[in-house]
């Protein structure tokens, strides 16, 4: 069992619907992180989360809003997105990114925009 | 630039070993990591390698580091058909900016 749990496992949406997805660790990980990945290819990071700071945002569309709430969750809200945004969303910790340690992805969410 | 490169496809029969294979650029890599993703799930990690050692065994997993010629590889003795997904190298490029390779998919048969 993946110690990072995401919710919810599926999600269909349309272009016009406002949906979130969630993450929780209880880790004890300061470093918080959103990966997107589309069939066949590898992770692609999204953002990263240190110390519930927006750290880095690979100049990722508006579109993808996320928000760190506190140490143990991270949300990825969604709004307008678009067909090409289906993908799996996968979320992951870490201790506080300047310690080089391993990141731990939980099993995430398959996104399909409609 | 950053470009993590592995074979595509291995295919081994149950019992033999399989080696998987990760050429990374980023001479700076200070950790080196072996993800295993099955089919639907996320991904799962097996193994890291800090980049002042050369080999590391844990069990079935043997990883071989060559830093010169910066080629990683990961040994799996007594491959089970369990062990059957795709195999994910990826280099730490500091602050937790982990490259990704393409990803190797291993084919475990009877």
């Amino acid at each position: 069992d993946t110690e990072v749990t995401q919710t919810p496992k599926h999600l269909v949406m349309g272009m016009t619907n406002k949906k979130s997805l969630k993450c929780e660790q209880h880790m004890g990980h300061r470093a918080m992180y959103w990966y997107k990945q589309k069939a066949k290819k590898p992770p692609e990071l999204m953002f990263v989360y240190s110390y519930e700071k927006l750290s880095i945002n690979e100049s990722v569309p508006s579109r993808f809003s996320p928000e760190c709430p506190n140490s143990s969750l991270l949300n990825l809200h969604l709004h307008a997105l678009q067909p090409e945004d289906s993908a799996l969303y996968l979320c992951a910790s870490s201790l506080p990114a300047d310690y080089n340690s391993p990141l731990h992805f939980g099993n995430g969410t398959r996104l399909t925009v409609t | 630039g950053e470009d993590v490169e592995q074979s595509l496809f291995l295919s081994v029969r149950e019992g033999d070993s399989s080696v998987i294979n990760c050429t990374y650029t980023d001479s700076s890599s200070t950790y080196l990591y072996w993800y295993k993703q099955e089919p639907g799930a996320g991904l799962q990690l097996l193994t890291y390698i800090f980049s002042n050692m050369d080999m590391k065994q844990d069990q079935r997993l043997t990883v071989l580091l060559n830093k010169k010629d910066k080629h990683l590889s990961l040994r799996i003795a007594d491959t089970q058909t369990g062990d059957s997904a795709i195999y994910f190298c990826a280099e730490s490029t500091g602050f937790q900016k982990l490259v990704f390779g393409t990803g190797t998919r291993l084919l475990v048969s009877p």
